[in-house]
């Protein structure tokens, strides 16, 4: 079973910084992760996939890098509406099964 | 538009069915999946269903208790629980799974409904 191990757990940051968030797995997991951002009552939003590809809608603000365990979020320049939690998540081949990351909460600092 | 119903309080040993109504896509082409978040806590994969409905797979926490189950006339996905205990306390969510070129992802969520196993 492959693991996600995010870090760190909260950021704090000013409007403005630049934010970069981590995710390792526990063995490779080649390109297959996704990031996610949650914000209290609201749907999940897909933000990357494939590693480094932003869905649709998302602002060039948002990119993500890596491959094989290590993989990062970066948020170019924080605007008001980021601050919210963050998740990696990947899906095996086979059988599908999914794993998360614990999350990466970024705050107001 | 995903939208989960049939959350509640339930007692340790009860049942609850939950469901999930899509539109806006033709949801017979989408494998779906649930996954809960207990309260506080980061987001954990409950069960799989692919589009056709022939491949399910559940994680093992909830293997002999919960049942998916998907309704492609009807558009709606669904999570049978049963032998509810108070660690199955959580929002659930229903998720469309995308697929392309080998990789897939969960690109659209629904908003979740709470389920509450208290006596």
């Amino acid at each position: 079973e492959i693991v996600l191990t995010q870090s760190p757990a909260t950021l704090s940051l000013s409007p403005g910084e630049r934010a970069t968030l981590s995710c390792r797995a526990s063995q490779s997991v080649g390109t297959h992760l996704a990031w996610y951002q949650q914000k209290p009552g609201q749907a999940l939003r897909l933000l990357i996939y494939a590693a480094s590809n932003r869905a649709t809608g998302i602002p060039a603000r948002f990119s993500g890098s890596g491959s094989g365990t290590d993989f990062t979020l970066t948020i170019s320049s924080l605007e008001p509406e980021d601050f919210a939690v963050y998740y990696c998540q990947q899906r095996s081949n086979w059988p599908p099964l999914l794993t998360f990351g614990g999350g990466t909460k970024v705050e107001i600092k | 538009q995903l939208v989960e119903a049939g959350g509640g309080l339930v007692q340790p040993g009860g049942s609850l069915r939950l469901s999930c109504a899509a539109s806006g896509f033709t949801f017979s082409n989408y494998e779906m999946n649930w996954v809960r978040q207990a309260p506080g806590k980061g987001l954990e994969w409950v069960s799989y269903i692919s589009s056709s409905g022939s491949m399910i797979y559940y994680e093992d926490s909830v293997k002999g208790r919960f049942t998916i189950s998907r309704d492609n006339a009807k558009n709606s996905l669904y999570l049978q629980m049963n032998s509810l205990r108070a660690e199955d306390t959580a929002v659930y969510y229903c998720a469309r799974e995308y697929c392309a070129n080998g990789v897939c992802y969960s690109d659209f969520w629904g908003q979740g409904t709470l389920v509450t196993v208290s006596s």
